[in-house]
């Protein structure tokens, strides 16, 4: 079967660093994505991960580990605006549907 | 096109009627998707397009439910008989083969 787990909702403080993480079990691997998705617009696009290791993009980092079936995203110098929720989703086959996690809403505090 | 366009934005119909969604993916993009995502909930999955044939539609609900694709372009997702459980979200994406979907905006269907 296919499991993708995420925590639910997360807060964090403005200016601090947050680590969302996921988990998965998956009948086949081909990739694993993050996207953000603000409340009432559609999901856009942060990182893409293959390999095992660490995807650095400005804030924004995403580490994989494909023997643990395990990733997690980095967001550093949290800002307001990076309070929305955080999809995990991972693709089995080259070319085939994306499974989404239940995603993660994250608050960010002033 | 700039992006992956849905139309109508929003959509409420009443119980029992049929209904017709259309997405527009980003031009050469062979791959399209089709999502729906009910309130506070993650992104299911419903059927992937590669160019005209669907070799994914594990996702579709019921025998309600049905898209097609013409042209290599524009898809139509179709849903007869609406139920009131069909009131979410419908999101489609497109994408090249192997690379990361891009999002439409999506269709807010209300069944009443």
């Amino acid at each position: 079967g296919q499991n993708i787990d995420q925590p639910t909702e997360m807060t964090a403080t403005e200016g601090a660093i947050v680590q969302i993480n996921c988990t998965y079990q998956t009948s086949g691997f081909n990739g694993l994505f993050w996207y953000q998705q603000h409340a009432g617009e559609a999901p856009t696009f942060l990182s893409y991960n293959v390999l095992d290791g660490l995807e650095e993009k400005g804030r924004f980092s995403s580490f994989l580990s494909r023997s643990k079936g395990y990733s997690y995203l980095l967001l550093k110098e949290l800002q307001m605006k990076d309070s929305a929720s955080y999809l995990c989703a991972v693709r089995e086959d080259q070319g085939g549907k994306l499974i989404f996690g239940q995603g993660t809403e994250l608050s960010v505090k002033p | 096109g700039a992006g992956v366009s849905q139309s109508p934005s929003n959509k409420v119909t009443e119980k029992g009627k049929d209904v017709e969604l259309r997405c527009d993916p980003i031009s050469g993009h062979t791959a399209l998707y089709w999502y729906r995502q009910s309130l506070g909930q993650g992104l299911e999955f419903l059927i992937y397009f590669q160019g005209n044939s669907a070799p994914d539609k594990s996702g579709l609900p019921s025998d309600r439910f049905s898209a097609e694709r013409t042209g290599g372009s524009v898809s139509t997702l179709t849903i007869q008989r609406t139920q009131q459980e069909d009131s979410a979200v419908y999101l489609c994406a497109s994408s090249l083969v192997g690379t990361s979907p891009f999002f439409g905006p999506g269709t807010r269907l209300t069944v009443l």
